[in-house]
């Protein structure tokens, strides 16, 4: 079974730019989650999709969006990048709809801005 | 809302020495517990989880964590680690109740020595 794929794994870009990630969670998962890891804030909730509705959103300014496709991918975005936007954004999918589901993680998209 | 707090940002052993990764949280609801690992470049990966009933958790690669209600803790052990050991551990809660929203520490990064 093949796990959670994310594209791209790097990428660079320049303040004022906007970028889209994408997550194909594993066949079956219905939940996907968005985390943002950064060596001095960690790793942050961004936020959750199940069935295409977002059920849960992080303390993150609207700058950051996403949207989860009829087939479990999702995608994020963030418009004007910020240099404090440099981060890891991992993609997580879930078999479950509760909370007390195994998330199972990506590899992640390496975001670099200049 | 939940915090968690890891109380060591680095834990160096030598091999085959035991190992313990302390974990403690705050929350105003009850909470399901969480420890993952993240070995180098890559995604993190589920060692073991306290949903509820007993208190001692085990998990893979001979990982186990005690769950003590009345000192808000979840403390990772290991009897003997391994040089494979070598990884970040994340100690993360979430709500009972609601979506999947993992609220994590600061981590805790195990160097295991020859």
């Amino acid at each position: 079974k093949a796990g959670v794929t994310q594209t791209p794994r790097y990428l660079i870009k320049t303040r004022g730019q906007q970028v889209t990630l994408s997550c194909s969670p594993i066949s079956g998962h219905r939940s996907v989650s968005w985390y943002q890891q950064t060596p001095g804030q960690g790793l942050q909730f961004l936020f959750e999709y199940f069935s295409e509705t977002q059920r849960n959103k992080g303390n993150f300014p609207g700058r950051f969006s996403g949207r989860q496709f009829s087939n479990s991918r999702s995608e994020m975005n963030v418009s004007t990048l910020e240099l404090g936007d440099s981060a890891l954004y991992l993609c997580a999918s879930s078999s479950v709809r509760g909370a007390d589901g195994e998330l199972f993680f990506g590899e992640g998209s390496r975001l670099t801005v200049l | 809302a939940q915090s968690v707090t890891q109380l060591d940002s680095q834990v160096p052993v030598f091999e085959e020495a035991p190992v313990e990764l302390r974990c403690n949280y705050s929350s105003s609801v009850s909470v399901y517990l969480f420890w993952y690992v993240q070995y180098p470049n890559q995604g993190l990966q589920l060692l073991l989880k306290y949903l509820s009933g007993s208190t001692l958790v085990k998990g893979i690669n001979g990982f186990e964590a005690e769950f003590n209600k009345s000192q808000t803790s979840f403390h990772l052990r290991k009897p003997s680690v391994h040089i494979s050991d070598t990884a970040e551990y994340f100690c993360a809660v979430s709500s009972l109740q609601g979506a999947q929203k993992l609220v994590f520490g600061q981590g805790t990064r195990l160097t295991i020595n020859p």
